[in-house]
C-alpha cells in the first residue's frame, strides 16, 4: 500500500530533550515535506526536500532540523524542544516541482512541557 | 488535547443534502488547487484537484468550480453521507514553485 508512514503517533516530552520524528514514504516520491498544524491555522510548512541530499526552510524552520539522507526517509529533528513546539506534525511526499497533490502521514501529536 | 478543529467555521447539512464548501484562495498566480478531507485523529486525504486551466472537475460525488476571477473555490458533495463528516481545506499551489498554501479549513457535520 502506497504510504507515508510517521512515527511516534503521539509524544510527550520535556523542554531541551532532542528528539526525532521520523517518516518514511514507498512511493519513491522525489519530495518531501514537514508541515505542523496549530488551531486556527492552516498547514504551515516547517522544511521540505526536493530529493537526497536537498532540503530547504519552509515558513516555521526555527527550532527544527531535517535531513535527506535516502528518497524514503526525511525525519524531523528537534534539538531543544521549547513548549510552542507542541502541535501536530504531518509529513508528507509528492511527485513532481508542483501541480500535485501531497500524501500525507497520519501525524504526530507533540506535546512539550 | 484540544482539536486542531477546535476554531473552525461550520457546516451543518442534513443527510441526503447536497454540501457546499467554499474556500477563498490567496495568490493569483496559483495554477493548482486541491481539496483534502482531514477525519479527527487522521492525516488529511486527497480528494479532488483541478487546473486553473479549468473552472469545473467532476469526481465521485463530489465537484470543484474555480472561479479565478474572484480567486474562489468550492467543493460541492452530492448526496453528503455520515462518513462525509470531517475537516476540508483547500491548498493552492503557486505556479512553477514548490510553494503550497493551505486554507483553515471547514468543518461539514451531517445531520442524521
Amino acid at each position: 500500500e502506497a504510504q507515508v508512514t510517521q512515527n511516534p503517533r503521539y509524544l510527550i516530552t520535556v523542554t531541551g530533550k532532542k528528539l526525532t520524528v521520523t517518516c518514511s514514504q514507498n512511493m519513491n516520491h522525489e519530495y518531501m515535506s514537514w508541515y505542523r498544524q496549530d488551531p486556527g491555522l492552516g498547514l504551515r510548512q516547517i522544511y521540505y526536500s526536493m530529493n537526497v541530499e536537498v532540503t530547504d526552510k519552509g515558513d516555521v524552520p526555527e527550532g527544527y532540523k531535517v535531513s535527506r539522507k535516502e528518497k524514503r526517509n526525511f525525519p524531523l529533528i528537534l534539538e531543544s524542544p521549547s513548549p510552542n513546539q507542541t502541535s501536530l506534525y504531518f509529513c508528507a511526499s509528492r511527485t513532481g516541482t508542483g501541480g500535485w497533490g501531497y500524501t500525507f502521514g497520519s501525524g504526530t501529536r507533540l506535546t512539550v512541557v | 488535547g484540544e482539536s486542531v478543529g477546535l476554531h473552525l467555521p461550520t457546516l451543518s447539512v442534513q443527510e441526503g443534502d447536497n454540501s457546499i464548501i467554499n474556500c477563498a484562495y490567496s495568490n493569483s498566480a496559483s495554477d493548482y488547487f486541491i481539496w483534502y478531507k482531514q477525519e479527527s485523529g487522521k492525516g488529511p486525504q486527497f480528494i479532488i484537484d483541478i487546473r486553473s486551466n479549468m473552472d469545473k472537475r467532476q469526481g465521485q460525488r463530489v465537484t470543484v468550480l474555480l472561479n479565478k476571477t474572484v480567486k474562489h473555490l468550492s467543493l460541492q458533495i452530492a448526496a453528503t453521507q455520515p462518513g462525509d463528516s470531517a475537516v476540508y481545506f483547500c491548498a493552492e499551489n503557486i505556479a512553477g514553485t514548490y510553494k503550497y498554501i493551505f486554507g483553515t479549513g471547514t468543518r461539514l457535520k451531517v445531520l442524521a
